[in-house]
């Protein structure tokens, strides 16, 4: 079981808007702002998108955006696209002795 | 450009030592986290341990398996999981921490090997 909550699957129409969560605790996300998104595609490496909560990654469009409310994270996908199908994974420092910790991922389904 | 890549046995039996090595190319491995995430098949991410300058640091819940070493004159860093069971079956990453132009955080990693499978079976 991962550290971090986040659904297991989530789906969009092009052209529109998802939010993928990601829910933690006052020991990790709650605690400190280092938060960040990991775009996965089959059998490749993840690949970083957002760090500090809401920055984007050079080269990452502005259709991706970050946040945070408490205990949870939040990635904001707009203006969905076709290959923006693929799981995407939270990560939060949790502090010196655990370091990090990560969610078990979200499969974006672009209908 | 820098690159990583993974290296070491495919299959591992139980109860024996995982060993593999993360070879650094087009780069120095010194000033830098150096971190070793795993992902069993089908499933999320975990993140096994960090060699730096300043030492190491490893995941509580791996902790009393795992050694991780760098070889800085190879430009490589190894990993050694002993006592291992089916459950270390996973993909291997190494990765580096993330750098900007002025600054590197190391608790996001922005340069990943592209993962090599270690089954452990007899």
């Amino acid at each position: 079981q991962s550290a971090l909550t986040q659904p297991r699957s989530v789906s969009g129409s092009p052209g529109q808007s998802v939010t993928i969560s990601c829910t933690g605790t006052n020991s990790d996300v709650g605690r400190y702002n280092f938060v960040s998104w990991y775009q996965q595609y089959p059998n490749k490496a993840p690949k970083l998108m957002i760090y500090d909560v809401n920055k984007r990654s050079s080269g990452v469009p502005d259709r991706f955006s970050g946040s945070k409310s408490g205990d949870t994270a939040s990635l904001t996908i707009s203006g969905l696209q076709a290959d923006d199908e693929a799981v995407y994974y939270c990560c939060s420092y949790a502090g010196s002795f655990t370091f990090v910790v990560f969610g078990g991922g979200t499969r974006l389904t672009v209908l | 450009q820098v690159q990583l890549q993974e290296s070491g046995p495919g299959l591992v039996k139980p109860s024996e030592t995982l060993s593999l090595t993360c070879t650094v190319s087009g780069g120095s491995v010194k000033n830098y986290y150096w971190n070793w995430i795993r992902q069993p098949p089908g499933k999320g991410l975990e993140w096994i341990g960090y060699i730096s300058d300043t030492g190491t640091n490893y995941n509580p819940s791996l902790k009393s398996r795992v050694s991780i070493s760098i070889d800085t004159s190879n430009h490589h860093f190894s990993l050694r999981l002993n006592s291992v069971t089916a459950a270390d079956t996973a993909i291997y990453y190494c990765a580096r921490e993330s750098c900007s132009s002025s600054s590197c955080s190391p608790w996001y990693f922005d340069l990943w090997g592209r993962g090599t499978l270690v089954s452990v079976s007899s």
